[in-house]
């Protein structure tokens, strides 16, 4: 089993719905991410939350909400789903005593069409 | 915004070819240089995490160098295989500011090894 799951692995949805894509790790790590992945661009960061009490935005906030229920688990929601947020998206982890930014550990990813 | 910029954008090699690629980022603040290999349908796994200026890191036939002065880092692949193929991805995290914790990533080079 992966260390880092996430589900769904793909969803088709209709613009102005909610959508939420969950994530789950049994690495024990404190520091959990969400990224999303366009072609021809590099992952950009959509939240990151460093403990359960910690949540913070990353660069491309807007349209999301994250909710990090405990150690293991961090979901992203998109409230009202719009077709430009139709991407590949990434869960990762990182172990806080690999110092400041240790290595990611990414999940399989969640394909996301907004029709 | 920080940027990184990788280059080329894709490779196409015989098999047997040794290449190489670059990952460019800011010089200012730097804390440490990630290289993610992303095989397509498969989730990114980290090659190398880089933290001082000179650094050079060895995986098999895949070695890094770093450069934190010039704000630059080179991924050197010796004897491409097919099993090579893959997106490469650097990310870079800066020492303070907003970007305390996070790593930017830059838009991944595509190589591809012809048999």
């Amino acid at each position: 089993d992966a260390d880092v799951t996430q589900t769904p692995r793909n969803r088709i949805t209709k613009t102005g719905k909610r959508i939420m894509l969950e994530c789950s790790q049994t690495k024990g790590h404190d520091r959990m991410y969400w990224y999303r992945q366009d072609p021809g661009l590099g992952l950009r960061l959509i939240y990151y939350s460093f403990d359960v009490k910690d949540i913070n935005k990353g660069e491309i906030s807007d349209g999301y909400s994250v909710s990090r229920q405990a150690q293991a688990k961090f979901s992203l929601s998109l409230e009202s789903a719009i077709p430009n947020q139709t991407a590949l998206y990434f869960c990762a982890t990182s172990d806080p005593g690999q110092g400041v930014t240790g290595e990611l550990f990414f999940g399989e990813g969640s394909r996301l069409t907004v029709l | 915004i920080l940027n990184v910029e990788q280059s080329p954008q894709s490779l196409h090699v015989q098999e047997g070819d040794s290449t190489n690629f670059t990952c460019s980022f800011p010089s200012s603040n730097f804390y440490a240089l990630h290289w993610y290999r992303w095989e397509t349908a498969k989730s990114p796994e980290a090659l190398f995490v880089m933290t001082l200026n000179g650094d050079e890191k060895k995986k098999g036939r895949i070695s890094a160098t770093l450069n934190t002065k010039e704000g630059y880092s080179y991924l050197y692949i010796k004897g491409s295989q097919p099993e090579d193929s893959a997106t490469y991805l650097c990310a870079f995290s800066s020492a303070g500011g907003t970007s305390y914790g996070k790593l930017t990533f830059g838009q991944g080079t595509i190589l591809t090894v012809h048999p």
